[in-house]
């Protein structure tokens, strides 16, 4: 079984550009997430999607971020316009709830550099 | 709201060394428990997870016992090896509704931990 994928694995861009990460979770999950890791800190979450619902979003850091899950399937994250604070690792993780208890299985993860 | 907290490092040992990180969280109810690892040029994999108070979590030597009345989640594993050094972050997923445990995670900051033969 595939697990979660994301792409591009690295990017760099320029304060004030638009970029687009990419989630593909593992197949039959209807939980998709939203992580960052900025600078070493700790890894904070930012939003979950049920099926393509926004079921939660209360991370969000502001308006600049717009993320996606059109059909239910996979997930975009956009960032317009860049800024220096942007910089760090997206993760995503997806899981199915089963028994009351879930697991969120993570990918590899996005690392943006913002300069 | 929910909190984690770690051991700061970086924490060097040597090979067949004992290891301890130290996790406490702050939460209500009875929250699902879990570590993380992240080992160089990769992502997160699940290390080990408790769903209720006083069960033990295990894998490959890894072990952590969910301490309800000292909100701790300790890992330790008896003896490290070269390949056990990565970051490892403790973790929280909230109580929900009759036992269950579901939604955003919770992460503490991050143990660098590096082991030398």
């Amino acid at each position: 079984e595939a697990g979660v994928t994301q792409f591009p694995s690295h990017s760099v861009i320029e304060k004030g550009q638009t970029v687009t990460l990419r989630c593909d979770p593992i197949s039959g999950h209807d939980n998709l997430y939203w992580y960052r890791r900025v600078m070493g800190k700790e890894i904070k979450f930012l939003l979950h999607f049920v099926k393509e619902s926004k079921q939660d979003e209360s991370g969000m850091p502001n308006n600049r971020f717009l993320a996606e899950r059109t059909g239910g399937t996979y997930s975009t994250l956009k960032v317009q316009p860049a800024e220096l604070e942007d910089s760090g690792v997206y993760f995503c993780a997806s899981s199915h709830q089963e028994g009351g208890e879930e697991t969120q299985y993570f990918g590899p993860g996005t690392r943006l550099l913002v300069l | 709201g929910d909190s984690v907290t770690q051991m700061e490092g970086p924490v060097t040992l040597s090979e067949e060394a004992f290891l301890t990180i130290n996790c406490t969280y702050t939460a209500t109810g009875y929250p699902s428990l879990f570590w993380y690892v992240q080992y160089p040029g990769e992502g997160l994999q699940l290390l080990l997870k408790a769903t209720k108070a006083d069960d033990k979590g295990s894998n490959k030597g890894f072990e952590a016992t969910y301490r309800k009345e000292t909100t701790s989640f300790h890992l330790e594993k008896g003896s490290v090896q070269v390949s056990d050094s990565a970051v490892y972050f403790c973790a929280l997923s909230p109580a929900g509704a009759g036992g269950t445990s579901y939604g955003k995670l919770t992460f503490g900051q991050g143990t660098i931990l590096t082991v030398h033969p």
